[in-house]
């Protein structure tokens, strides 16, 4: 059961353009979010986060979405750089009163910024 | 501020054996998780560890084992090793407290032949 949802396997985006990476997700205590980039043969670098009493959250040219109702957030990468160029993940983490502390991960968009 | 340290980065093993790999965490993070990564699966979570305590566990067969020292160290032990475990495995740490985020290591690149 795949609790959080990366449809896309990859994305082509211009240089300048705006790049938006989507994530949906079902368990419903979910409240912390995170999207983190792999390039090859590094581990993955936590870029941004959002706790759920929030729908919105901005770090420089990267800016993460919340729609709670949706289950759905989605990160924006304005304007795409070449240097973007990587796989991204997003993740979520349940409240811990549930009893849970793990992260659970998506599988991944391949985005690709052509210059 | 020193990150997170997997050793070792690339290992060969053949199929029954054992291995184990080794994890430090950022100075001052109790908390240290551990992931498998195969192509087209994303990370898969095997186990979380704070101060020395196994809180959270995935669903991996008993083969995969773990523990962590008083110094927040952890390491991750695979028995009787099949094909199948040739992966990628990430450590992450954080301080383990509400809403902060794991920060990942390099990773293990595992091949069992």
């Amino acid at each position: 059961d795949q609790q959080v949802k990366q449809n896309s396997p990859s994305l082509s985006v211009q240089e300048g353009r705006i790049s938006i990476l989507n994530c949906d997700y079902t368990n419903s205590m979910f409240d912390y979010f995170l999207w983190y980039k792999k390039y090859p043969a590094e581990g993955p670098t936590f870029l941004i986060s959002i706790s759920s009493i929030k729908d919105k959250n901005e770090d420089g040219r990267f800016t993460v979405f919340l729609n709670k109702s949706a289950k759905h957030l989605s990160l924006h990468i304005v304007p795409s750089q070449p240097g973007d160029s990587a796989v991204y993940f997003c993740a979520a983490r349940a409240n811990p009163t549930s009893g849970t502390y793990k992260y659970i991960f998506g599988t991944g968009t391949r985005l690709k910024v052509l210059a | 501020k020193a990150g997170v340290t997997q050793t070792p980065r690339y290992l060969i093993k053949t199929r029954g054996q054992q291995v184990t790999l080794s994890c430090s965490p950022i100075s001052g993070h109790r908390s240290v998780s551990w992931y498998q990564q195969t192509p087209g699966q994303g990370l898969q979570f095997l186990f979380e560890y704070f101060s020395e305590t196994q809180r959270n566990k995935g669903n991996f067969p008993g083969r995969f084992s773990g523990r962590q020292f008083s110094n927040s160290r952890s390491e991750m032990n695979v028995s009787t090793l099949e094909l199948g475990d040739s992966a990628l495995y990430l450590c992450a740490s954080s301080p383990g407290q509400f809403n902060q985020p794991q920060h990942f290591g390099d990773g293990t690149r595992l091949s069992i032949l």
